[in-house]
């Protein structure tokens, strides 16, 4: 079956623009997370949804960042003001529930901000 | 110091010898992760364990809850496993999150 996907795979925005981030997570999988990861590090926690409503959003580093998953399926990943220091891989995941369940990474996004 | 502490952060071995990364962790757990990563790739999982010890194929991993210690064991390794092994630890205390290790660079040379 369908994995999770990720669009787009790489996006060059300059310092300043809105850049959107989308996931399709794997279908009736109610958990999706998103992280970053900089070059050379591990994965950063910034968000996770149960359903439609964020469970925990305290990894997202400053207002800028936002995430929404209206319907419980698709989320979007939304960055104000984009900033060099936003450049890296952002990564979204999806489990069948939250907590001690496998979760199943999308490929991710190459965000660069020149 | 980081939640969760890998070692060692670089690793190259000849091919078919025995691998061994660690991982330690510094707070209450509910599951720990084995995750790998391609160069360029994206990020397969591996293990999801609790306790005790799971297999599959030649990769082996434990974990010992009261060491607050898990180890990802590669046995006969080959060049094509050559990738980043990261753990994550699924933080129990305060906010519920996926705490990630810093990863380990894996490289097997023929």
């Amino acid at each position: 079956g369908a994995g999770v996907s990720q669009t787009p795979s790489n996006k060059v925005t300059e310092k300043g623009k809105y850049v959107e981030l989308r996931c399709d997570p794997i279908s009736g999988h109610t958990a999706l997370y998103w992280y970053r990861q900089s070059l050379g590090q591990g994965p950063e926690f910034l968000i996770y949804f149960q359903g439609t409503g964020a469970a925990d959003d305290s990894g997202l580093p400053n207002d800028r960042f936002f995430a929404v998953r209206p319907e419980g399926s698709v989320s979007t990943l939304k960055i104000q003001r984009t900033e060099r220091g936003d450049s890296a891989v952002y990564l979204c995941a999806s489990s069948l529930g939250s907590g001690g369940y496998t979760q199943y990474f999308g490929p991710g996004t190459r965000l660069t901000v020149l | 110091k980081n939640e969760v502490e890998q070692s060692p952060q670089n690793l190259t071995a000849q091919e078919g010898e025995f691998i061994t990364i660690n991982c330690s962790y510094s707070v209450g757990i509910s599951a720990l992760h084995w995750l790998q990563q391609h160069p360029g790739g994206g990020i397969v999982s591996l293990f999801m364990l609790s306790s005790g010890k799971k297999k599959h194929g030649r990769l082996i991993a434990t974990i010992n809850i009261q060491e607050k210690h898990s180890s990802l064991h590669i046995t006969a390794s080959h060049p094509r496993d050559s990738a980043v092994y990261i753990c994550a630890s699924w933080i129990i205390q305060g906010a519920q999150k996926l705490v990630f290790g810093q990863g380990t660079r894996l490289t097997i040379n023929p």
